[in-house]
């Protein structure tokens, strides 16, 4: 079955701190694999994705993820947080057989002190 | 429309209630998607469209939950009875066809009393 794993459920980060946020995903086929994040009170919104190609994907805001397929992990990371990076961030993983549907991990609260 | 658009915002019902939650997905796009997020959890599934047939009903948790879509544009989920367990913010989510990033709306958050 497919699923998502973040394994960070809360971080908390000084403002210029380095960021890592871990996902791992199963799935026996292609995935797109996806990072979004809700900032409070906002709806969801894409940070990046990954298709093919290039396995280290830059999004928004400078962050960026790097896919690993021998462990399937899909980790995103941003060398120095700001304090407008609080927010709660989703790994996702979209099949590309079948449904199309995405499957989202459980979510990661990150909390960025001034 | 500039963005996916759901509505209410937020709902109140007494337990046993029937309620209706509509999703406004961006014009054009066939995909579209309902998703649940109880406090404090991640994404639930629910229901996937493409066009107007539902392919995977997979996630709906019971047959109290059901879904339409027509004119390839809006959908409503309607869950009958409601109960407390309900409680959650319901997310629609579109996407065109072929390209694979999900647009969402803002949810509309369902309180069961």
């Amino acid at each position: 079955a497919q699923s998502v794993s973040q394994h960070n459920h809360h971080v908390i980060l000084s403002e210029a701190a380095s960021l890592e946020l871990g996902c791992n995903y199963s799935y026996g086929g292609t995935v797109n694999l996806f990072w979004y994040v809700q900032y409070p009170g906002q709806h969801l919104q894409l940070l990046l994705k990954y298709f093919s190609g290039d396995p280290l994907v830059k999004g928004i805001k400078g962050f960026e993820a790097e896919f690993i397929k021998s462990k399937f992990s899909f980790n995103l990371r941003k060398p120095s947080v700001q304090w407008s990076d609080t927010a709660e961030y989703f790994c996702a993983l979209r099949t590309t057989s079948g449904t199309y549907k995405y499957i989202f991990g459980t979510g990661t609260r990150l909390k960025v002190l001034a | 429309g500039a963005g996916v658009s759901q509505s209410p915002s937020n709902k109140v019902t007494e337990k046993g209630k029937d309620v209706e939650l509509r999703c406004d997905p961006i014009s054009g796009h066939t995909a579209l998607y309902w998703y649940r997020q109880r406090l404090g959890q991640g994404l639930e599934f629910l229901i996937y469209f493409q066009g107007n047939s539902a392919p995977d009903k997979s996630g709906l948790p019971s047959d109290r939950f059901s879904a339409e879509r027509t004119g390839e544009s809006v959908s409503t989920l309607t869950i009958q009875r409601t109960q407390q367990e309900d409680s959650a913010v319901y997310l629609c989510a579109s996407s065109l066809i072929d390209n694979t990033e999900a647009f969402f709306g803002q949810g509309t958050r369902l309180t069961v009393v």
